[in-house]
């Protein structure tokens, strides 16, 4: 069964920084792309970051570009998300994601499973 | 990267069927045939429903379908029932490895 379980929100006040993590389990980790999504409260989903497998290749939307770096511990099964210069704006739940891929190891263009979320709250 | 465009709510009753439509743009919904949807009841993390427009993962009812035309996809519920009700979300590949998602529709059942 596949489990997604993120931890390390909390309080952290503008400016600071913060590294999300994400446990992964059940499936080959290494083998599969995986993705950050957000939810400001009452607010819909947003796209942020995605990597590959290999932890080679990574992106991220405009609005956290820069600020945000995705990456993962494929030996730990393991991603993270480092968040630099917070904003009150960036409260939210995070959540991973894992996107499927074919026999071949090509990406598929949506995400399967995601974790329950962790909340980061930026405030002073 | 702009959000899809939902409409914030719709309802109906139990038995009927609704749709939710998802208006992106030539450079995302209308260029590309990968537009999934997801349920996401309060309070809970989002639930894949339909990927690649129209396809259903195991384990999703068929009374769920999709489709697309031009910029415009939709999600459309038949025989609604009351575990139905939850927040729908339309997500769209937008090229160069990047997503974007609608603002969500908040799905009520009478």
């Amino acid at each position: 069964e596949v489990q997604l379980l993120e931890s390390g929100g909390g309080l952290v006040q503008p400016g600071g920084s913060l590294r999300l993590s994400c446990a992964a389990s059940g499936f080959i980790f290494s083998s599969y792309a995986m993705s950050w999504v957000r939810q400001a409260p009452g607010k819909g989903l947003e796209w942020l970051s995605a990597i590959s497998g290999s932890g080679y290749s990574t992106y991220y939307a405009d609005s956290v570009r820069g600020r945000f770096t995705i990456s993962r511990d494929n030996s730990k099964s393991t991603l993270y998300l480092q968040m630099n210069s917070l904003r009150a704006e960036d409260t939210a739940i995070y959540y991973c994601a894992k996107l499927p891929a074919t026999p071949n190891g090509v990406w598929m263009y949506y995400f399967d499973y995601w974790g329950q979320g962790t909340l980061v709250t930026v405030s002073s | 990267q702009s959000a899809l465009t939902q409409p914030r709510s719709v309802s109906g009753s139990p038995g009927q069927s609704v749709t939710i439509s998802c208006t992106g743009a030539s450079s995302d919904v209308g260029n590309y045939n990968y537009v999934s949807w997801y349920q996401q009841p309060p309070g809970k993390a989002p639930k894949l429903m339909i990927y690649d427009v129209n396809k259903r993962p195991s384990g999703v009812p068929d009374r769920f379908s999709g489709s697309k035309s031009g910029n415009t996809a939709s999600l459309t519920i038949s025989g609604l029932q009351a575990e139905d009700e939850a927040d729908y979300y339309c997500c769209s590949y937008a090229g160069s490895y990047t997503w974007v998602f609608g603002g969500g529709t908040k799905l009520t059942v009478l």
